[in-house]
């Protein structure tokens, strides 16, 4: 069974500070992985994607992946009330040739004023 | 706006009975996912079509089943509807093995 984990939260953190927010993944051949932010009521929105080990930075984001330890994480500096949200973690794993994509459950990122 | 689209945005059915959603990749993308997501959970993946084949599938039961067209949009019926059906269904498309990208959703309500 590949598993996603991510802690559910609520992570809350002031305005300006910097979020974290981490997730594991149980299949050494995941190949792929991604960060997506969700409101409530709306759809995911691909917010970064990762393919190799060490950080790639996008604005105010950063992912780091380290396939050793088998996380990935997203880094959110000078976090707005707007990035308040839930951030849903994805790896994508080579079977039978095919990319097969599974999720996490999500973090409940909160940013308070 | 991702250019990926998704019909109809809300939709009510009785149980047993079946639904067709239907799903617009956007341009330049040959893979289509479909996921089922239901309030407080991530996206559970349903199945994926490459090509008009179907190259994955999630645990879901035969009562799911889809199609892919020739210019990549496609559709996922559910047979046999179930209380537990209801959700946000979800559509995201790719150009493998890259990001997938979603589409607004459907919500379905099964009563």
């Amino acid at each position: 069974q590949k598993e996603v984990e991510q802690n559910s939260g609520p992570l809350s953190v002031p305005e300006g500070a910097i979020a974290s927010l981490n997730c594991t993944y149980s299949d050494r051949g995941s190949q792929s992985f991604f960060w997506y932010r969700q409101y409530s009521g709306k759809s995911p929105e691909l917010i970064m994607f990762i393919y190799s080990n060490g950080d790639k930075e996008d604005g105010r984001f950063t992912a780091q992946l380290n396939k050793a330890s088998q996380y990935v994480s997203l880094l959110i500096r000078d976090s707005q009330p707007s990035d308040s949200a839930t951030y849903l973690c994805a790896v994508k794993v080579i079977t039978g040739g095919s990319y097969i994509p599974t999720f996490g459950r999500g973090t409940s990122l909160i940013v308070h004023p | 706006e991702t250019g990926v689209t998704q019909s109809p945005t809300h939709l009510i059915k009785t149980r047993g009975q079946q639904v067709t959603l239907r799903c617009s990749s956007q341009s330049g993308h040959n893979t289509v996912s479909w996921y089922q997501q239901a309030l407080g959970q991530g996206p559970q993946f349903i199945f994926q079509y490459y090509r008009e084949e179907e190259n994955g599938r999630g645990n879901f039961p035969p009562r799911f089943s889809g199609l892919q067209f020739p210019n990549y949009s496609s559709e996922l019926n559910v047979n046999a509807l179930e209380l537990d059906d209801s959700a946000l269904y979800l559509c995201a498309s790719s150009l493998e093995p890259g990001e997938q990208y979603f589409g607004p959703g459907t919500r379905l309500t099964v009563t």
